[in-house]
């Protein structure tokens, strides 16, 4: 059964860059599917961040497309995403998660807690 | 913002039947499959509805359709267990990216 597991600082500091990696168990990360990650802020709703194919083809949100960069580390069977000069606006829970491409995301980490503060 | 319109609360009793709708356009519902996320407690999502299909593991008393652009998901027979925040979701074509619907909190009376 696939499983996807977030890890990475619970702590960043504003300016800083927040990285996150998702950890795929359970199944190929080379595969037909995509790997995104989605975040929600406190008391919000779900935002997609961004999706990648494991040939490193990428979809990224307008509204953080600057900021946004993703890998796939398909010997480590991971994948990861760097947010730049994150401010208090970023801090969130993040998911990732499995999907096709142009269709729901199927599968879903536990997410993990990143707050950015000084 | 949310390119997706859900209604903000929707409340029954255990038993009851009841439909959360999803509003999109033509470039996101209007042409992909839309899914249905639970996420009690914010946790993590769970898929309860992929098209109008369920997945593996998934009662069968959700149930998901799409008439245009608008997707509905029906809850027959509410359980107390069924008390959750749901957000539809799909791809949308001109974001080039997924889009959420702005989440429907369900309460069992």
């Amino acid at each position: 059964q696939l499983q996807l597991r977030e890890s990475g600082p619970g702590l960043v500091k504003p300016s800083e860059t927040l990285s996150l990696t998702c950890t795929v168990s359970g199944g190929s990360i080379i595969s037909s599917h995509y790997w995104g990650w989605v975040r929600q802020s406190p008391g919000a709703g779900l935002e997609w961040i961004g999706s990648m194919y494991y040939s490193g083809s990428t979809y990224y949100n307008p509204s953080l497309k600057s900021r946004v960069t993703m890998s796939v580390h398909t010997s480590k069977s991971q994948f990861s995403l760097n947010l730049t000069s994150v401010t208090a606006a970023d801090t969130a829970l993040y998911f990732c998660a499995r999907h096709k491409l142009g269709s729901p995301l199927e599968n879903w980490g536990q997410g993990t807690l990143v707050t950015v503060s000084s | 913002q949310s390119a997706l319109t859900q209604e903000a609360s929707v409340s029954g009793t255990v038993g009851q039947n009841i439909t959360l709708s999803c509003t999109g356009n033509s470039d996101n519902i209007g042409s992909y499959i839309v899914g249905w996320y639970q996420q009690i407690s914010h946790g993590a999502p769970k898929i309860v509805v992929f098209g109008n299909s369920l997945p593996s593991g998934i009662p069968d008393h959700f149930s998901g359709s799409k008439s245009g652009t608008t997707a509905s998901l029906t809850i027959s027979g509410l359980q107390p267990e069924d008390e959750a925040d749901y957000y539809c979701s799909t791809w949308d074509y001109s974001l080039s990216g997924h889009v959420f619907g702005t989440g429907t909190k369900v309460t069992v009376l």
